[in-house]
């Protein structure tokens, strides 16, 4: 079984200040993690992923997140926000072996001029 | 990284009628293929798992008769919604795994149906 809980639902930032989109989650398995962005009216862009290599993973457009196993977290960050990465961001966990993925109830970042 | 096509990205149909959902994987053989529904402002359910060849299974309180899966090869999954509704209007993705392969996931395909 797996599940993944975001712990915001809404993130409000200002411009150039840092972003932290909080996720934990638990499997049986060892999990692979993923971060997804979803404009409005668009589809799934994924901006990183974890699947059991280095720990603190690097993403598209500034964004990085840890895995901790110990927190059993995997949370996002970017050091300084645009106005462009406001957004619906979801934290993604997928069974490796079946590719089933879970996911959590989004968070929307809105970011302040 | 590997590349899955969904398409059409949007289509708008009439109540009553039924809209096919292409899914495929472009540069590997997808054995499993997922299929999820995302209402407004909610995340991503789960609808059906589709392995090549077999049936599908569909998750509890999703209608089979409704929404028709048939994944005939490695690489073409179809979802179709037969006899639309205006509450099937949703946001339908697909996503596809290879052999001991993490998912990867379509565009998604936004269904209006009027």
């Amino acid at each position: 079984a797996q599940s993944v809980t975001q712990l915001d639902s809404h993130v409000s930032v200002s411009e150039g200040t840092p972003v932290l989109l909080r996720c934990n989650y638990s499997s049986s398995y060892s999990p692979s993690l993923f971060w997804y962005v979803q404009h409005p009216n668009k589809g799934l862009q994924l901006l990183l992923k974890y699947t059991s290599a280095a720990t603190l993973v690097k993403g598209i457009n500034g964004f990085e997140a840890e895995f901790k196993k110990s927190e059993t977290s995997f949370h996002l960050t970017k050091p300084s926000a645009h106005m462009s990465d406001a957004a619906e961001y979801f934290c993604v966990v997928s069974d490796t072996n079946a590719g089933k993925s879970t996911f959590g109830d989004g968070t929307t970042l809105t970011v302040k001029p | 990284g590997a590349v899955v096509s969904q398409h059409p990205s949007w289509v708008i149909c009439k109540s009553g009628t039924s809209v096919k959902i292409e899914c495929r994987s472009l540069d590997f053989q997808a054995t499993t293929m997922f299929w999820y529904r995302q209402f407004p402002k909610q995340s991503l359910m789960l609808m059906a798992t589709s392995n090549e060849g077999s049936k599908a299974t569909y998750e509890q309180g999703v209608e089979k008769d409704k929404f028709l899966i048939n994944h005939a090869s490695l690489t073409l999954s179809t979802l179709t919604v037969t006899s639309a509704h205006p509450e099937d209007s949703s946001f339908y993705i697909c996503s596809a795994t290879g052999w001991n392969t993490e998912a990867f996931f379509g565009q998604g395909t936004r269904l209006t149906v009027v």
